[in-house]
């Protein structure tokens, strides 16, 4: 059964430097989204991208969070320059363009650690 | 903004139990998901409805529009079910591209 992949699975990162996670979404979709969640709260929506631009994005996606399509796989989030309250899972999630479900196939997270 | 609600915050029940989840929500919505996610942190959709009743093996998901309320129902409970039940709704506005809003989960426990 298809699925969403992500790389890596855990990161550990210094406060300041930049960090890529990266998705691989289902292949015939064409809806993909970025989530993340701090420790013990709810998951948030940081963006969604279709059609090889940003559909629509959350107050938490500033100017340090950037999304890129680099190829035809790839769905890729970077956060420029780290912050400690950047440490939470972030998840990449996908859907198909279809009219009649929009349900999204939500990848098994990367876990983000900034200190 | 839609406001996401859900109770109980944690259950914990025995083997065998009828489970009920609820969750409300302030501002009409296109579809309402659920979700489940386990210990691992991994995310798995279970459901998503629009209208009326789903069923899928042991798991039971309605929601009523006009109430604004979503109910997930686990019959002949298992300790495997033991997750965090989340609820999240997509925006009225129709399109594919929108994100979830999510409640802040119910963190089920099934004891043998």
């Amino acid at each position: 059964e298809p699925e969403v992949t992500q790389t890596p699975s855990h990161q550990v990162t210094q406060m300041g430097q930049e960090v890529i996670l990266r998705c691989v979404p289902i292949s015939n979709h064409l809806y993909f989204y970025w989530y993340r969640q701090i420790l013990g709260q709810k998951v948030e929506f940081l963006v969604s991208f279709y059609n090889n631009e940003i559909s629509e994005k959350s107050e938490i996606f500033d100017d340090q969070f950037s999304v890129e399509r680099p190829d035809g796989s790839n769905f890729t989030l970077k956060i420029r320059s780290t912050k400690l309250e950047d440490s939470a899972m972030y998840f990449c999630a996908s859907s198909a363009a279809d009219l009649l479900s929009y349900e999204q196939y939500f990848g098994p997270g990367t876990r983000l650690t900034v200190t | 903004k839609n406001e996401v609600e859900q109770s109980p915050q944690n259950l914990t029940a025995q083997e065998g139990e009828f489970i009920t989840i609820n969750c409300s929500y302030s501002v009409g919505i296109s579809a309402l998901h659920w979700l489940q996610q386990h210990p691992g942190g991994g995310i798995v959709s279970l459901f998503m409805l629009s209208s009326g009743k789903k069923k899928h093996g042991r798991l039971i998901a309605t929601i009523n529009i006009q109430e604004k309320h979503s109910s997930l129902h686990i019959t002949a409970s298992h300790p495997r079910d033991s997750a965090v039940y989340i609820c999240a709704v997509s925006p009225y506005s129709g399109g594919g591209a929108d994100g979830l809003t999510f409640g802040k989960g119910t963190h089920l426990i099934i004891q043998p």
